[in-house]
């Protein structure tokens, strides 16, 4: 079945780290680009960060340059966020979504995974 | 950045009747690189139209979108009891920094 499963998310102090994983299967995982959306509560989706489908090129969005790393291991289907200096405004649901065919970054996204809950609060 | 503005915010209406959504970008969005997505509670987003107008695998053909350029429309034909959830734009010419509507809830009235 072709599916995305994403874990790691949690409770965390401001300042605090986390790392997320999404664990793939059913598609050639290594061929697409993979990105992190993130969707506040209550509020709309936000694009977090993508990686090439060889993890030669990275992107992020401005507001977690510096802060998150994205990564991943073809052997293991799986796409990693690590998030460190955690902000209360980056709680939210984190989904990785599968990027679109001939995309080398990214482009739409045509398969999401449910997401993993980030609260950040002390 | 192109910022996406979508209309109405909540769209109140039956089963059986005809749904029409509008996202108006900033700026041109380039190729018509403009896709539609559905989310139910709880739920990662669903694909549904690539390109402004393509389909994506398994949707059906009571979803079409249309529109180039600054103004796109996903009209639902005839709403299924299924199809009440929030519909989210993206432009995607600017890949991978793409940017997403705020969403239209469409209710059952």
């Amino acid at each position: 079945e072709v599916q995305l499963s994403e874990s790691g998310g949690g409770l965390v102090q401001p300042g605090g780290s986390l790392r997320l994983s999404c664990a793939a299967s059913g598609f050639a995982f290594s061929n697409y680009a993979m990105s992190w959306v993130r969707q506040a509560p209550g509020k709309g989706l936000e694009w977090v960060s993508a990686i090439s489908g060889s993890a030669g090129s990275t992107y992020y969005a401005d507001s977690v340059k510096g802060r998150f790393t994205i990564s991943r291991d073809n052997s293991k289907n799986t796409l990693y966020l690590q998030m460190n200096s955690l902000r209360a405004e980056d709680t939210a649901v984190y989904y990785c979504a599968k990027g679109s065919p001939y995309s080398s970054s990214g482009g739409y996204f045509d398969l999401w995974g449910r997401g993993t809950l980030v609260t950040v609060s002390s | 950045e192109i910022v996406l503005t979508q209309s109405p915010g909540t769209l109140s209406l039956s089963p059986g009747e005809r749904a029409t959504l509008s996202c108006r970008a900033s700026q041109s969005v380039s190729s018509s690189y403009l896709a539609w997505y559905q989310q139910k509670p709880g739920q990662g987003p669903r694909l549904l139209i690539y390109g402004a107008s393509s389909r994506a695998t398994g949707i059906p053909d009571r979803f079409s979108g249309s529109g180039s350029g600054t103004d796109f429309t996903l009209t639902i034909s005839r709403l299924e009891p299924e199809d009440f959830a929030v519909y989210y734009c993206q432009q995607y010419g600017n890949s991978p920094r793409g940017t997403f509507g705020q969403g239209t809830k469409v209710e059952i009235k």
